[in-house]
This record gives C-alpha cells, structure tokens and sequence, in this order.
C-alpha cells in the first residue's frame, strides 16, 4: 500500500510564532485533505486540495499541492493557543475518493 | 445540527465480552465508516459501509463486525474483545469526494 509520512511528530511553539508541517506519499493522488483533532474531540476537515500546485487559505492557515502531487504543506501564521491539537495530512483514493488514508500526525503545542 | 452521534463515550470492559458501539448520523449520508486512533498511528479504517447493506473491509478489520440495516446508523461489533482492541474508535459519515467526512466525537474502549 502507499506510504504516507508526515513531520514533524511534535512542535512546541511561542504563541504568535508560525509553523509548518508537510507530508510526502509514496505515490500520486489527486486529493490531499488537512484535518485537526482537538483534545477529545473527533477530527474536523480544515483544508482541501485538488489540483497540483493548488495553494488554498483558510484564515491564518494555509496549504499546497505540490506539483508532484506526492507531497503537500500545511503552515499556521501567528499562532495562538486554540491551535493546539493533532494535525492529519490525509490523502484520499479509490472511486470517487470515498477512502482517507490518515498520516500519524503532528502534535501542536503552544505556549501562551 | 448536522452530526455524528456516537455513545458510549467511554467504556471499560472484560476480555471476551461482547459489545456494540453505537453511530448514528442525520445527514442522510450513504457513506460510513470506523476509525481506530492508537498513539502514533494516526486513523486506521476498519470497515466501511457504501450505502445500506454495502459494507466492507478497511485496513485492520480483524476481530470487528459492523452491519447497515439502515442508512443512518452504522454499529460497530466487537463479539470477543481482546486488550490489544483497547483504542479510541471513531466513525464518520459524508458524501465521498465532497470535502472530507464528518467525525463523531469518539469511543474510549479499554479492554482489561
């Protein structure tokens, strides 16, 4: 099956700091979806991406298809402390994308 | 409001047990599907269902049932739980390739 990576594991941020996080498949996929988990809470879709070179905002988040459609970033600007939480780089296959392939996530921590 | 409804929360059982989690959805969704989550693992699908008695195998389905009697509830199965089925399950429902799915807020399952 495909590989998917994602990193960081882990960051602990100042609040006010940007971040950055990316993934990297082992394969080409035409969808890359974002999520974040927060503390008990189940994941919410943030951003999703379906063209190559695609580069989509949300608020102070955004995000990019790379062009090699194996790999995507997702950068926070000026972070503040609700940003806490798990982020998943998601990746969606099979007919009409109905399948999420989840990465193992980046765990957000930020100091106010 | 538009969700997932899963119960229980949390749950704490013995080895061998059987038990049901129940989900739920009121978005007359077609697609289901459940989640576990596991610490540095990310989301792995076990089953999903495509529409009313459609359902089929995700990445870790062993020792889970799930049936789709009707299109808005999605039970999950454990006939024999076993501690290494100690996780916390998620289910999701949405239309695919429309924006990701919408995630139920989860199920504590401890096994001792």
């Amino acid at each position: 099956g495909q590989q998917l990576n994602q990193s960081p594991q882990s960051m602990f941020i100042q609040e006010g700091e940007d971040v950055s996080m990316n993934c990297t498949s082992s394969s080409i996929f035409n969808t890359w979806l974002w999520y974040k988990q927060d503390p008990g809470e189940g994941p919410v879709l943030l951003i999703a991406l379906y063209k190559a070179g695609e580069l989509t905002s949300n608020g102070r988040l955004t995000a990019q298809f790379g062009i090699t459609r194996k790999d995507s970033f997702l950068n926070i600007s000026a972070s503040i402390p609700s940003d806490v939480g798990i982020y998943f780089c998601v990746l969606a296959s099979g007919g009409s994308n109905y399948k999420l392939t989840f990465g193992k996530g980046t765990l957000l921590t930020v100091n106010p | 409001e538009a969700q997932v409804t899963q119960n229980p929360r949390y749950l704490i059982t013995v080895t061998g047990k059987k038990l049901t989690v129940t989900c739920s959805q009121n978005m007359n969704h077609e697609y289901m599907s459940w989640y576990r989550q596991d610490p540095g693992l990310g989301l792995r699908q076990i089953y999903y269902s495509m529409n009313v008695e459609v359902t089929d195998k995700g990445d870790v389905p062993e020792g889970y049932k799930v049936s789709r009697k009707e299109k808005r509830n999605f039970p999950l199965i454990l006939e024999s739980p076993s501690p290494n089925q100690t996780s916390l399950y998620f289910c999701a429902s949405g239309i695919p390739g429309q924006d990701g799915y919408t995630f139920g807020s989860g199920t504590r399952l401890t096994v001792v």
